[in-house]
């Protein structure tokens, strides 16, 4: 059974330029969360994607979008790089009938450095 | 807003050593707390969940209860092992928000080294 898997592992960009983070969520798992996690630093939430619905979103600029396609993968896009979105990238999917119980599963991340 | 705080690490300890990681919570309402573990290398994993007050959580001997009289979730080890060195994050789901979505607050995190 493969859990969540994310790509690309590592990727450097320069300012100004544009991002696409992918992950597949767990066999089964219907409902994808974005996490942004600087280093020493706890991840922070960005959206989460559910039937192809944005349905929540964290304190993150327009800049950063998603999408989640029919088969509940998901993509995280981010516009006019900064330096400070230089972090961890975490996807993390769970089943919405799971309801409060908090068990994410996450993928290893997408390392983003922006030079 | 909700929000986690956590003990600065890192916690440096001997194996066998007694663990305890300190973490309190503000939140509206009553949110689930949990303890999630980020091995070297790894994504981020579940090590255990307490949904309600009074609940202890426990797993691979890690222990954690959820207190709300003084809001914290204190995660606690018995003897430690070389091989629980990692990064520890205390969280809240946030359950305000219907639909069941399964939104985490984390806090910063605790870097543990046990030595041999």
């Amino acid at each position: 059974d493969a859990g969540v898997t994310q790509s690309p592992t590592h990727l450097i960009k320069t300012r100004g330029q544009q991002v696409t983070l992918r992950c597949s969520p767990k066999s089964g798992h219907d409902t994808v969360s974005w996490y942004q996690q600087a280093l020493g630093q706890g991840p922070q939430f960005i959206f989460q994607y559910y039937e192809e619905e944005e349905r929540q979103r964290g304190n993150f600029p327009d800049r950063f979008s998603g999408h989640q396609f029919p088969n509940y993968s998901s993509e995280l896009n981010v516009n006019a790089l900064l330096l400070g979105d230089s972090a961890l990238y975490l996807c993390a999917s769970s089943l919405v009938q799971g309801a409060n119980t908090g068990e994410l599963f996450f993928g290893e991340g997408s390392r983003l450095t922006v030079l | 807003g909700d929000s986690v705080t956590q003990m600065e690490g890192p916690v440096t300890l001997s194996e066998e050593a007694f663990l305890t990681i300190n973490c309190t919570y503000t939140a509206t309402g009553y949110p689930s707390l949990f303890w999630y573990v980020q091995y070297p290398g790894e994504g981020l994993q579940l090590l255990l969940k307490a949904t309600k007050a009074d609940d202890k959580g426990s797993n691979k001997g890690f222990e954690a209860t959820y207190r709300k009289e003084t809001t914290s979730f204190h995660l606690e080890k018995g003897s430690v092992q070389v091989s629980d060195s990692a990064v520890y994050f205390c969280a809240l789901s946030d359950r305000r928000f219907s639909g069941g979505y399964n939104k985490l607050i984390f806090g910063a995190g605790t870097r543990l080294a046990v030595h041999p």
